[in-house]
């Protein structure tokens, strides 16, 4: 597609359901980022693949939080038991390989956990 | 640690002036650092970018300036139209890397 597609766009979740947060990325865009959002705040560093690879899942908050690329392109995240405090924007972004890596956002999902 | 600031969480601008929106960081290591632009509803979208061999570079309408001896970074935007009202992250990156880091974000509206 002509740019990063994420779904759904918005999602309300009841405290301890699961939830499945997807990301369609720019064809051919090797490297994909997910990014947490809180409202006011700056982006933060969930995830990063490189193709299929996961080579940095450092910044999920806790062991609820799962993100996988099986295929090298689609890509999502998954978080389980939700609770409050995962309410935010979840922000995908991919970039083509390169040693600048500007990066290619889509519009985020905003979950909130009631 | 790492952390990217920035020193004002807003501005205020009158349609046709210049604005500056500055940033401080704090990470020696890195080596590219880049502005985006971030719409209400929207994803963060790229404006500049700037190595840390380069002083300044400008673009359409907007300039990035870097003083590497106080880290400190800022973008011009010249001539600030209502287009320009959004939300301003500075993000900084290790070529060596991969992951970029942001900061909080100044929120520059402009007056008609």
């Amino acid at each position: 597609g002509a740019g990063v597609s994420q779904s759904p766009r918005y999602k309300v979740a009841k405290r301890g359901q699961d939830v499945a947060l997807r990301c369609d990325p720019i064809s051919g865009h090797v490297s994909l980022f997910w990014y947490q959002q809180a409202l006011g705040q700056g982006p933060e560093f969930l995830t990063y693949f490189q193709n299929e690879a996961q080579l940095d899942k450092s910044g999920l908050p806790s062991d609820r939080f799962f993100a996988e690329r099986p295929e090298g392109s689609v890509s999502t995240l998954k978080i389980q038991r939700t609770q409050q405090e995962d309410s935010a924007v979840y922000l995908c972004a991919t970039s083509q390989q390169g040693i600048t890596g500007e990066l290619f956002f889509g519009e985020g999902s905003r979950l909130t956990v009631l | 640690g790492e952390s990217v600031g920035l020193h004002l969480p807003t501005l205020s601008v009158q349609e046709g002036d210049n604005s500056i929106i500055n940033c401080a960081y704090s990470n020696s290591a890195s080596d590219y650092f880049i502005w985006y632009k971030q719409e209400s509803g929207k994803g963060p979208q790229f404006i500049i970018d700037i190595r840390s061999n380069m002083d300044k570079r400008q673009g359409q309408r907007v300039t990035v300036l870097l003083n590497k001896t106080v880290k400190h970074l800022s973008l011009q935007i010249a001539a600030t139209q209502p287009g320009d009202s959004a939300v301003y992250f500075c993000a900084e990156k290790n070529t060596g890397g991969f992951k970029t880091i942001f900061g909080a974000g100044t929120r520059l509206f402009v007056k008609a």
